[in-house]
């Protein structure tokens, strides 16, 4: 089962910031979070990860809190290409073993 | 730089039929992951492979579902006798050991 919890759908308005939340109260201390976006049954997408420092890359940005427990996924300036379900998944990075487990993600609805 | 690879994209198979997936992994990539999304659903992780070995096949159903990754050519996920269930998008994905890189899928109908 997915350790994560998101929202089942959001919508932005075109042009403005979408923040995407995601809790992962039960995170170890070794398990990195990590972003992926599926745009209409294409395949996943990966976005950005992060451990304990905030991350930004060409993307997004990717927010955690001090404790870990939640995360917010920001897309700085939201475009009609950017709608899709994202998925937030926590797990353990680097060692070789990576399964991704999926869990029900959030719809994002950008409309202009 | 090609990204994975997977064909064909479209497979329309009857009812016990054999079908044949195949995924090009990235160049230097020597870890394969196969994932199904059935309709309206999430994906959900199917078999774990490195080249010539299955490391971890723990989501596969046990019966007519096989996987292989040999020395040489694309990884092939292989479904025997299929049945309407079985339609899906299967998305195969590669890896050096961090981060997984999606290939477009293959979207399979069972008639």
């Amino acid at each position: 089962d997915a350790k994560t919890t998101q929202p089942p759908s959001m919508d932005c308005a075109e042009g403005r910031a979408a923040n995407l939340p995601c809790n992962h109260s039960t995170i170890s201390g070794n398990e990195y979070v990590y972003w992926y976006r599926q745009i209409h049954s294409q395949g996943p997408q990966y976005i950005i990860h992060g451990l304990k420092n905030n991350e930004t890359n060409e993307m997004a940005s990717l927010i955690i809190t001090e404790d870990r427990k939640s995360s917010t996924l920001i897309l700085p300036h939201a475009t009609l290409r950017d709608t899709a379900v994202y998925y937030c998944i926590v797990r353990v990075a680097g060692d070789g073993y990576n399964k991704l487990i999926f869990g029900a993600g959030t719809r994002l609805a950008v409309h202009p | 730089n090609a990204g994975v690879m997977q064909n064909p994209r479209h497979l329309v198979r009857r009812r016990g039929q054999e079908a044949r997936l195949r995924c090009s992994p990235m160049k230097g990539h020597s870890h394969v992951y196969w994932y199904r999304q059935l309709p309206e659903e999430g994906l959900k992780f199917m078999v774990y492979l490195q080249k010539e070995n299955i490391i971890d096949e723990s989501g596969m159903p046990k019966e007519r579902f096989s996987a292989e990754f040999p020395k040489e050519g694309p990884s092939i996920l292989r479904i025997q006798q299929v049945v309407r269930g079985d339609s899906a998008a299967y998305f195969c994905a590669s890896s050096t050991g961090d981060e997984q890189f999606f290939g477009p899928g293959t979207r399979l109908t069972v008639l």
